[in-house]
């Protein structure tokens, strides 16, 4: 079975400064992806950034980036810049290549950003 | 705008009596989800159709139904709710294929009396 690991419940910054929120996750699959979800208060999950097991590079999204690290399975995601609108629920997600769509979701990490 | 639409985005029952809700999608996409997610908790994903064909998580109590009459609409029904499906109830849409991503409806809040 796949089971992500958010190893930090809460996290804060200030504004303008750099975060990384961390997830690890344990796999015997060599093809997967590996997605971040960012989930306001009372408002819908949304999606930040997503990883191809496959490539190697690193994915960006603007102020969004993640360091993914496939032979320690560990995919953590970096905030810049952070904004106010950036406090959220972060949920880290795992989904097998070619075995239907269902993601395995950790616990996730609540992010507030401190004016 | 396409996107995924719950209704309602709350709704009260009485402990027993039958729920449903609903969630509807403009992104014409083959695959729909619905998940369950108590405060402060990862969604708990409780089945998905993959065009007609349902499938459900082995944990998913029996006290939960789906219904797809169409690509646009699903239904989640819980026949006699107890107090501990209080909940936000979460609709997800993705095309079929590796990879692709899960776009998610704002949520149904779920309150049992």
């Amino acid at each position: 079975a796949q089971t992500v690991t958010q190893s930090q419940p809460e996290m804060s910054v200030q504004e303008a400064e750099t975060v990384t929120l961390s997830c690890t996750y344990d796999t015997s699959e060599n093809n997967y992806y590996l997605f971040w979800y960012k989930q306001p208060p009372s408002r819908q999950m949304i999606l930040v950034i997503r990883q191809e097991a496959y490539k190697q590079q690193n994915a960006t999204e603007n102020r969004f980036s993640v360091n993914f690290q496939k032979a320690a399975k560990s995919f953590s995601l970096k905030i810049s810049d952070s904004q106010l609108g950036d406090t959220a629920m972060y949920f880290c997600a795992f989904m097998k290549h070619l075995a239907g769509n269902q993601f395995y979701f950790g616990t996730g990490t609540s992010l507030t950003v401190i004016p | 705008d396409a996107m995924v639409i719950q209704n309602p985005r709350y709704q009260v029952t009485q402990f027993g009596k039958p729920v449903t809700l609903s969630c509807s999608q403009t992104l014409n996409h083959n695959v729909m989800y619905w998940y369950q997610q108590k405060s402060s908790q990862a969604p708990k994903l409780l089945f998905h159709y993959y065009d007609k064909d349902f499938n459900n998580e082995a944990d998913t109590p029996d006290n939960f139904q789906s219904r797809r009459p169409n690509t646009s609409f699903c239904f989640l029904d819980i026949r006699s709710p107890g107090l501990g499906d209080a909940a936000m109830y979460l609709c997800a849409t993705s095309r079929a294929g590796a990879g692709q991503p899960q776009h998610f409806g704002d949520g149904t809040r779920l309150s049992i009396l």
